[in-house]
């Protein structure tokens, strides 16, 4: 049974640039969430996609955007890549699949982004 | 606005021990969900449990129940008989209902379980 796919696993990028990651849903569910986690500032919400709309938005800069595709695939978006955004960004999904639960998010392995 | 406390930065048990994590929550929301999850070194985020607000019953899934007071706003997961795969980072989450349907997890800074053999 696929799980939620995160692509790529590892990025490095420098200061400026701009980087985009993919996260490939659950098959079924139409909700997608991205969080950043971080040592010093912990697990924290960035936006959740809901059928190609942004849903609900957590508070970072614009520099951080999202979108989401009529297949439920979802990527996100940082632009001007400053060093503190060196964390392991995890995209989940929730919705109805079959033999999982509802209204739970399935996370992805994450991808890890370094700016140096 | 909400919040999780997990004041348990790390904690070392002996393998086949029962171990308690514990969580603290604080919401003004009349209905939220609480969840455990669990990150192993390779970063995926793995759910383990999770527990209404108005579930009467405390969940338990498998080596894995959550102790739900909601007098005192606690979820703390026990888990039983621990073997050495269960160490890694273990986080509680909670879920409120700002917008209908939304999903954001607001998580705690998390309880790194080591299992000594």
């Amino acid at each position: 049974k696929a799980g939620v796919t995160q692509t790529p696993r590892y990025l490095i990028k420098t200061r400026g640039q701009q980087v985009t990651l993919s996260c490939s849903p659950i098959s079924g569910h139409r909700s997608v969430s991205w969080y950043q986690q971080t040592p010093g500032q912990g697990l924290q919400f960035l936006f959740e996609y809901f059928s190609e709309t942004q849903r609900n938005k957590g508070n970072f800069p614009g520099r951080f955007s999202g979108r989401q595709f009529s297949n439920s695939r979802s990527e996100m978006n940082v632009s001007t890549l400053e060093l503190g955004d060196s964390a392991l960004y995890l995209c989940a999904s929730s919705g109805t699949a079959p033999g999982l639960a509802k209204n739970i998010q399935y996370f992805g392995a994450g991808t890890r982004l370094s700016v140096l | 606005a909400q919040k999780i406390t997990q004041t348990q930065p790390g904690m070392f048990v002996q393998e086949k021990e029962a171990v308690t994590l514990d969580c603290t929550y604080d919401t003004s929301d009349p209905s939220y969900g609480l969840f455990w999850y669990k990150q192993p070194s390779s970063g995926e985020m793995i759910f383990l449990i999770y527990q209404g607000s108005y579930d009467q019953q405390n969940a338990t899934e498998g080596r894995y129940s959550l102790n739900f007071q909601k007098a005192r706003k606690s979820a703390n997961l026990v888990i039983s008989a621990s073997q050495l795969g269960d160490s890694a980072m273990y986080f509680c989450a909670m879920r409120g209902t700002e917008i209908q349907g939304a999903q954001k997890l607001v998580f705690g800074q998390g309880t790194r379980l080591t299992i000594n053999p």
